[in-house]
């Protein structure tokens, strides 16, 4: 079935260092990939996303790439900050195929060290 | 606008008893879900309805039904809870025709003893 990798199931950056969390996808027909950000005992809230015809977006210190042949995409975050400590999901979703339905990574929990 | 919202935000159960989880959305969108979260393991479906009327399973459905019961709202009931459904459980919604991103509620963390 679908399925979405993702890695590390933790990260640790010095504050302004950068951090990458790093996702894999199965079906190959996927193509839209959103990111979620999950703030403790909070609900999850979409950061950034990225369709199969872009290989990346930005937004002011995050970004996203897309790698369609590798079935992979990634997030990355420059010049942390405290307040980027998080979880973050990333997930893969078949938008305008009648499948309606996101699936998730594993998370990674982000520890911005100040 | 509340957005999404899932009532109770706690709840504790026995072992075999049952009860249901409400959500509703009030940004007229057409697709629902039910999520579980446990540690390590991400975000997984369990059902999700993409319109009124329609239900469908996910990564994880044994032990839930569910009902679309308008577009507004969307329940998850456990017929007889299981210590292994001990997780927090998150309604979301979205409309794919409108815009992909997905609102979720609060959450909602159970406990079965």
């Amino acid at each position: 079935g679908e399925n979405v990798e993702q890695h590390p199931s933790t990260l640790s950056v010095q504050e302004g260092d950068s951090a990458v969390i790093k996702c894999t996808y199965s079906d190959s027909a996927s193509n839209y990939f959103p990111w979620y950000k999950q703030e403790l005992g909070k609900r999850p809230q979409l950061i950034i996303d990225i369709r199969s015809n872009v290989g990346e977006k930005k937004d002011q210190r995050i970004a996203v790439t897309l790698n369609k042949t590798a079935k992979h995409f990634s997030l990355h975050i420059t010049e942390t900050q405290p307040e980027d400590s998080a979880v973050y999901f990333c997930a893969a979703s078949k938008v305008g195929s009648g499948t309606y339905k996101y699936i998730f990574g594993t998370g990674t929990r982000l520890k911005v060290l100040a | 606008n509340a957005g999404v919202t899932q009532t109770p935000k706690f709840q504790v159960l026995k072992t075999g008893q049952s009860m249901t989880l409400q959500c509703a959305q009030d940004m007229n969108h057409n697709s629902m879900y039910w999520y579980r979260q446990d540690p390590g393991m991400g975000l997984r479906l369990i059902y999700y309805s993409a319109s009124e009327g329609t239900t469908d399973k996910g990564e994880v459905p044994n032990g839930y039904n569910v009902s679309r019961l308008n577009k507004r709202e969307f329940s998850l009931r456990l017929e007889s809870a299981a210590p292994s459904q001990t997780s927090v459980y998150f309604c979301a919604s979205n409309d794919w025709t409108a815009n992909t991103e997905a609102f979720f509620g609060q959450g909602t963390r159970l406990t079965v003893v």
